[in-house]
């Protein structure tokens, strides 16, 4: 079974710098996806970026990004100048995404990293 | 387009009642999820459905029940509820199993158990 694991509960930055967060994840797989959520207050689950595990070169999306480190399980997400609307909760999760298909798209979810954007 | 519907968004229920969360999505999806986040953590799989008439169990699945009778509608049921059911629940649908298209959600439900 895989475990995503997120270090860091809260998380506090001014507007327009940079904050990095933290996700480590454990599996024995070797083709999978990585994905990083934003739950605002609202409560909407929004996808914000996307890694696909055999791709070498860390994904973008405008101002997040992503440090993907395949051989040490982690896969940190970056926001730089950051804004009032990206407070948030932020989840780091994995997908299966092996060539049977049996992995049914299910994701396993970290424990979350609340951010705040401070004026 | 509607994308994923839940109802109700907030309930209240007693202990040892019943009830039913509803899920219909209208982007003619195959892969269906329930999911329940409890206070600060992240989301936990309920159950899932791979196509109508077929489910299966996720990681924490005891206390509930669901049906998929149609592509469209995923109902999620609780039997004699308890206080450990509190969360917020999710319904989330997929095109396929491939983490290439991703997930679209449902706005949630949020039930109290007392």
């Amino acid at each position: 079974a895989q475990t995503v694991t997120q270090s860091q509960p809260e998380m506090s930055v001014q507007e327009a710098e940079t904050v990095t967060l933290s996700c480590t994840y454990d599996t024995s797989e070797n083709n999978y996806y990585l994905f990083w959520y934003k739950q605002p207050p609202s409560r909407q689950m929004i996808l914000v970026i996307r890694q696909e595990a055999y791709k070498q070169q860390n994904a973008t999306e405008n101002r997040f990004s992503v440090n993907f480190q395949k051989a040490a399980k982690s896969f940190s997400l970056k926001i730089s100048d950051s804004q009032l609307g990206d407070t948030a909760m932020y989840f780091c999760a994995f997908m299966n995404s092996n060539a049977g298909g049996t992995s049914y798209g299910k994701l396993t979810f970290g424990q979350g990293t609340i951010l705040t954007v401070h004026p | 387009n509607a994308g994923v519907t839940q109802t109700p968004k907030f309930r209240i229920l007693k202990i040892g009642q019943s009830m039913t969360l509803q899920c219909a999505q209208d982007m003619n999806h195959n892969y269906m999820y329930w999911y329940r986040q409890d206070p600060g953590m992240g989301l936990k799989l309920i159950y899932y459905s791979v196509g109508a008439g077929i489910t299966d169990k996720g990681e924490v699945p005891n206390g509930y029940n669901v049906s998929r009778s149609t592509t469209e509608d995923f109902p999620l049921r609780l039997e004699l509820a308890a206080p450990s059911q509190t969360s917020v629940y999710f319904c989330a649908s997929s095109i396929s199993g491939r983490g290439l298209y991703g997930y679209t959600f449902g706005s949630g439900t949020r039930l109290t158990v007392v």
